[in-house]
């Protein structure tokens, strides 16, 4: 149980365009979504905070303009890059609590590994 | 597919005793290995990659590539390691995570 499916696996777009990444929670309420930036051979590094019918809490240094989440829904979170630029590329990863509090760890999606040319 | 298993989900051990979080992936190629750790109510932090070999807080894993294993270790365990682990998989094209493994230290 608690899986979250992440979509799309990989994307390639053109630098000025956006790129929009889903994660839904397939079995379970996803009430908070974190989303994850994982650059070459470095650690995760949580952009933002999402949660369900409110405004997301973005990391120091992380533009909200950019980066636009929305959490809709308990079981859909997205990931809007705008005007994606190459220094964008890179994995994105989204993370949920299984339980409210995260008491049960978290369950994560596939990532997507986004490439801008 | 590809997978990552963490077999256990609850694991206890005594401050002192010898602590080995179990993790197993399944891919034909050579994927880079993670762990993962994450203690209460802080966020994510990446303890070791496979790649750097690297020691840290006392932990160390060794990929075998035969038993497609990339187990986590500590030969005397602290309080301060409760915490919940996780082992991932980065094949190139995706992440994959185990479901975590919740390591308690007994005083």
């Amino acid at each position: 149980g608690a899986v979250v499916s992440q979509h799309p696996s990989w994307v390639i777009c053109k630098s000025g365009t956006s790129v929009k990444i889903e994660c839904r929670s397939l079995d379970f309420q996803a009430t908070t979504m974190f989303w994850y930036r994982q650059f070459p051979k470095q650690s995760l590094m949580l952009m933002a905070t999402s949660n369900e019918g409110s405004k997301a809490t973005y990391e120091q240094g992380v533009e909200k303009d950019k980066f636009l989440i929305n959490h809709a829904s308990l079981t859909l979170s997205t990931l809007t890059v705008t005007s994606a630029h190459p220094e964008d590329s890179s994995f994105y990863i989204c993370s949920a609590p299984r339980d409210r509090r995260g008491s049960y760890g978290y369950t994560f999606g596939s990532g997507t590994r986004l490439t801008v040319v | 597919a590809q997978r990552v298993t963490q077999p256990e989900k609850l694991l206890s051990v005594f401050k002192g005793a010898p602590v080995e979080l179990k993790c197993n992936y399944s891919y034909s190629g050579s994927p880079e290995l993670f762990w993962y750790v994450q203690y209460s109510r802080q966020r994510l932090q990446l303890l070791l990659r496979h790649i750097s070999r690297e020691s840290i807080k006392g932990f160390t894993a060794d990929l075998n590539k035969g038993e497609t294993s990339f187990h986590l270790k500590k030969p005397f365990a602290q309080e301060e390691d409760s915490a919940m682990y996780y082992c991932a998989s980065n094949t190139g094209n995706q992440f994959y995570f185990g479901t975590g493994t919740s390591l308690t230290v007994i005083p």
